[in-house]
């Protein structure tokens, strides 16, 4: 079974500009999330998807950050602009159900690490 | 508000140690709790799943338990390996199936 896949891997950017990540969660999956984490910190959940709706996005800068499900299936978490405080690995995740339940694992991607400069 | 908290931030041992990671958080009010392990520059990998009705659960070395009632669990790894080495997260699942993270514990076990 593919695991869930991300991309880029690795991004820098100066502040001000924008930029765009990639999730691909695992097939069959209905619920995606999207976290930050800061170094030396845990991951802070920015929004979740459950199919191509929002369950929780209250920790989402929305002046700064929007995220979209498009299908159900692959989601995009764009940043425009970017400040400094920004540079985080932005991990992407996917369960089996997960809102209304809460009883299912969560799979995490790989990450994207960005460097705001 | 939900806090999760994990003890201790670092720890070394020599292999072949038994050891406990700790983990504590505020609210008793949660629907699972999940074990993670981050290695360095890589995401993060599920450990252990415990349901809220579970008092343990077990894979391989590893044990993890919870106290719901006390805010507690604990994962237990039995005769450490230097590929053990990496973070620890503790994670609480919420209603919603979202997971509230602790900072983790930087395991390093020396041979």
């Amino acid at each position: 079974e593919a695991g869930v896949a991300q991309s880029p891997r690795y991004k820098i950017i100066e502040k001000r500009q924008s930029v765009a990540f990639w999730c691909n969660p695992i097939s069959g999956h209905a619920t995606l999330y999207w976290y930050q984490q800061i170094l030396g910190q845990g991951p802070k959940l920015l929004i979740q998807f459950q199919n191509n709706g929002v369950v929780d996005d209250s920790q989402l800068p929305k002046d700064r950050f929007s995220a979209e499900r498009l299908k159900g299936v692959d989601s995009t978490l764009k940043i425009q602009p970017a400040k400094l405080e920004d540079s985080a690995v932005y991990l992407c995740a996917s369960s089996l159900v997960g809102a209304g339940t809460g009883s299912y694992e969560q799979y995490f991607g790989p990450g994207t690490r960005l460097t705001v400069t | 508000k939900q806090e999760v908290t994990q003890i201790p931030a670092a720890l070394s041992v020599p292999e072949g140690e038994n050891l406990v990671l700790n983990c504590s958080f505020t609210d008793s009010a949660i629907y699972n709790l999940q074990w993670f392990r981050q290695d360095p520059g890589k995401g993060l990998t599920s450990l252990l799943l415990i349901q809220s009705s579970q008092r343990e659960q077990t894979s391989g070395r590893l044990n993890a338990s919870l106290d719901k009632s006390s805010g507690r669990s604990t994962l237990y790894i039995a005769a450490s390996q230097p590929g053990d080495s990496a973070t620890y997260l503790c994670a609480v699942g919420g209603s919603q199936g979202n997971l509230i993270f602790g900072k983790g514990t930087k395991l390093s076990v020396k041979p």
